[in-house]
This record gives C-alpha cells, structure tokens and sequence, in this order.
C-alpha cells in the first residue's frame, strides 16, 4: 500500500515568488492534515481535512497560505507571497485513526 | 491550552545502557498520548500510543497523570535506535490532530 506521497521533497525559491506544496494521502483516509516545523522549533499543526471540507484551520499563521482539497483526495497548501520565515518542513499526514506522515516538503526561501 | 515539553534536545547512551526519554504535558481534559520516531532519510512514523499499551521494539511508555508525564523508556538501547524521538498530545476525537513536543534525539553509541 502506498504511503502518504509529498511534492516536491525539497523547493528553494526567492522571497515574493509563490510555491504549492502537494500531499497525496493514503487512499480512503478521510482525515489530512498539514504541519510545519521551522528551524529550531517544534512541529506545528496547520490545518485538517476532513474529506474536501476544512474541519479546522486554526494553526494557519496568515492569509499568506491557501490550502485546498478538491474532490477529498489530494491536498495542495500554496504560499502567496513566500516571506522568509515560511522556511522550514511542512509535513502532510492523513488518518482514519492512526495517523501517518509523509516524507515531507524542505521549504527554503531566500 | 495544551502543551508538550521534551527537556531534552540531546540525549546519549552506550549500547546496552537503558534510556528514558522524558515528555510532559498540559491538558485540562483526558489526553491521547503518543510517541513519535524519525530515524534518519525516513518519514515521521508512530511508535506507541498509551491507549495501546503496548511495546514496541522494546520501548514502553507508561501515562502518569498524577505527574502528566509520558516517559519513553527501553532498558537496554540498541545503535538502531539511534534517531529523533517526538512526544506528542491528542486532545480529541481526531488521532491526526496533534500537539508535539520539540523532539530529543537520541544518540546510542557502540
């Protein structure tokens, strides 16, 4: 069974530019979530799914970041204008119950 | 507010020496309670949860509520278990929606 799959693994881009961030999770789990770690800090909630709906965004850090799920299946998180501290991992996972991670986007902004 | 704090970011031992990652938390209702490993080049993966109580790969953590503590414990480490070890909180129905702590890396020598 394939795991939760993240796109791309690693994104260098300049401050101002725009970058979306895809998670495709284990299929027929309703649940997905997006985290953040920045350096030194510890992994953050950002957001949860459940299905297309948005059950609690209440870990997003501004209007900067869009999430999305159309359809219930992959989830794409987008960052509109990149600033530099969005830099750090941001971790998708989805669940029935247990919850499983992907591999994790490195997000650097220079 | 809930909260999870892992006192220590470094942790080292020799092989075969036990070891006790501590994690504690803050919660005002009835947590679910998680340990997390990250071994290196692999993804966040669950290693044990309180409500199982069970051991895996020879780790147990025991939820102390008179003490909020959830202390991850192996009596004799092996160099495979070198990796980062994350304590983490669920406060409600959703398993996925997670508080974590900073995470201790372990380090066990030959």
């Amino acid at each position: 069974e394939a795991g939760v799959t993240q796109f791309p693994s690693h994104s260098v881009i300049e401050k101002g530019q725009t970058v979306t961030l895809r998670c495709d999770p284990i299929s027929g789990h309703d649940n997905l979530y997006w985290y953040r770690r920045v350096m030194g800090k510890e992994i953050k909630f950002l957001l949860h799914f459940v299905k297309e709906s948005k059950q609690d965004e209440s870990g997003m850090p501004n209007n900067r970041f869009l999430a999305e799920r159309t359809g219930g299946t992959y989830s794409t998180l987008k960052v509109q204008p990149a600033e530099l501290e969005d830099s750090g991992v941001y971790f998708c996972a989805s669940s029935q119950v247990e919850a499983f991670f992907g591999q994790g986007t490195r997000l650097t902004v220079v | 507010a809930q909260r999870v704090t892992q006192p220590e970011k470094l942790l080292s031992v020799f092989k075969g020496a036990p070891v006790e990652l501590k994690c504690n938390y803050s919660y005002s209702g009835s947590p679910e309670l998680f340990w997390y490993v990250q071994y290196s080049r692999q993804r966040l993966q669950l290693l044990l949860r309180h409500i199982s109580r069970e051991s895996i790969k020879g780790f147990t953590a025991d939820l102390n509520k008179g003490e909020t503590s959830f202390h991850l414990k192996k009596p004799f480490a092996q160099e495979e278990d070198s990796a980062m070890y994350y304590c983490a909180l669920s406060g409600g129905t959703s398993y996925g929606k997670l508080t974590f702590g900073q995470g201790t890396i372990l380090t066990v020598h030959p």
